[in-house]
Order: structure tokens, then sequence, then C-alpha cells
């Protein structure tokens, strides 16, 4: 059974950084592109990063030089290390597994921007 | 503002069948394959349609989508009440180098 599984999330203060990490499992997760798409609460989605299996990576413009995504194929986990954060940071992160479409998604983890 | 235009609601009665337009330009749906998104609140998204028009297995054949030239369209047929949620197009963009979702329908089934 495919499983990914976000944590890192929680509340940060304006300019603070957290690193969310999405654990996986139940498939070869090296054969993957990974993703990040967030979700402002009462808003539409919105695409963050991604990294291919080269490592390939890409950011939103939103996101780019303050997040870094990257990826462990031994521990099968993706990472997001975001810095800089700000108030319009605040958002339920998704990460997903993507091939033909991001064909499954975990649960999310809420990161929260405040002071 | 998305450089995805997706209407912001739709409605249908039960049994009807809704269509749900994307509208692009030529950097994202006109050279790029369109998938379709259902989000339930409280839920993680769900695949629905992928490269345009291919449905993922345990998706109905009541949805169905397609493309021509920079629009894309999701439709659903016999509209049901569990498919009242949120409906969402992405898609890859030359220009911006990464993907980008359309602003989500919100359908309603009367």
């Amino acid at each position: 059974e495919v499983q990914l599984v976000e944590s890192g999330g929680g509340l940060v203060q304006p300019g603070g950084s957290l690193r969310l990490s999405c654990a996986a499992s139940g498939y070869t997760f090296s054969a993957y592109d990974m993703h990040w798409v967030r979700q402002v609460t009462g808003k539409g989605l919105e695409w963050v990063s991604s990294i291919g299996t080269a490592d390939d990576t890409y950011y939103a413009g939103s996101v780019k030089g303050r997040f870094t995504i990257s990826r462990d194929n031994a521990k099968m986990s993706l990472y997001l290390q975001m810095n800089s954060l700000r108030a319009g940071d605040t958002a339920l992160y998704y990460c997903i597994r993507a091939r033909d479409g991001f064909d499954f998604w975990g649960q999310g983890t809420m990161v929260t921007v405040s002071s | 503002q998305s450089v995805l235009t997706q209407p912001p609601s739709a409605s249908g009665a039960p049994g009807q069948r809704v269509t749900i337009s994307c509208s692009g330009s030529s950097p994202n749906i006109g050279g790029h394959s369109v998938h379709w998104y259902q989000h339930l609140p409280g839920t993680a998204p769900k695949l629905l349609i992928y490269s345009n028009d291919k449905r993922p297995s345990g998706v109905p054949d009541r949805f169905s989508g397609s493309k021509s030239g920079t629009s894309a369209s999701l439709a659903i047929s016999g509209l049901r009440s569990e498919d009242e949620a949120a409906y969402y197009c992405v898609v890859w963009d030359d220009s911006l180098r990464g993907h980008v979702f359309g602003g989500g329908t919100k359908l309603t089934v009367l």
C-alpha cells in the first residue's frame, strides 16, 4: 500500500525556518518525481516545488530562493527546507508522488507563520 | 491570479451532465498534458484525469477529459451528490518553468 506521511509543520515566526519531511512507503521511491503543493485555508491549490528522479529541481516563483527541495532515496524521504518564511506561506503542505499526473497525495502538514 | 482560468462555480441536478473548463495559453495547455483533480473538504485531492483524457483505475467513466488547443475540459455525467467538491486543472508551464493550477471550480449538486 502506497503511503506518504508528512511531518515537520508547526508554528513559526516570520523570518524563521522549518523543514518539512515526507516519508514514503509501498512503492519504488526513486522511480517517481516528487512534489510539494500547498493550500491556504479556504483558497485553491498552489504548486510549490518538485524534484525529479535525476534530482532536477523546480520552484514556484513565490518560493524561489527561500525554499529548497531535496530527496534521500535510501531513506525514501522527501524534504522541503523553508527559510525566510512569510505570513503568506501559511498553508497546508502536501507531499505528492507523480508520474502521469500527481497520482498519490499525503494528508498534509500544516505550516503557520505568525508572530 | 492563475495563468489557468476556471469558472469559480458550477452546478447541476442529480443525473445531469456538467462541464468545467480550464483556459490557458501556448506555454502551458497549448504544449503540455492537462490533469484534473477532485478535492473534497478534509481529504487529500484525488487524481481524476491524467494526460488530458485518461482515467486512473478506480475512477468511474462518468468522468471524462478533453483538450483542444489552449483549453481543456472536465465533464461529469450522471451527477451524484458525492460529486460535490472542488475541481482543479493543472499543467506544466514552459514560461514559468513550473506547474500551475487553475483557480478551482466548486461544483454544487442541486
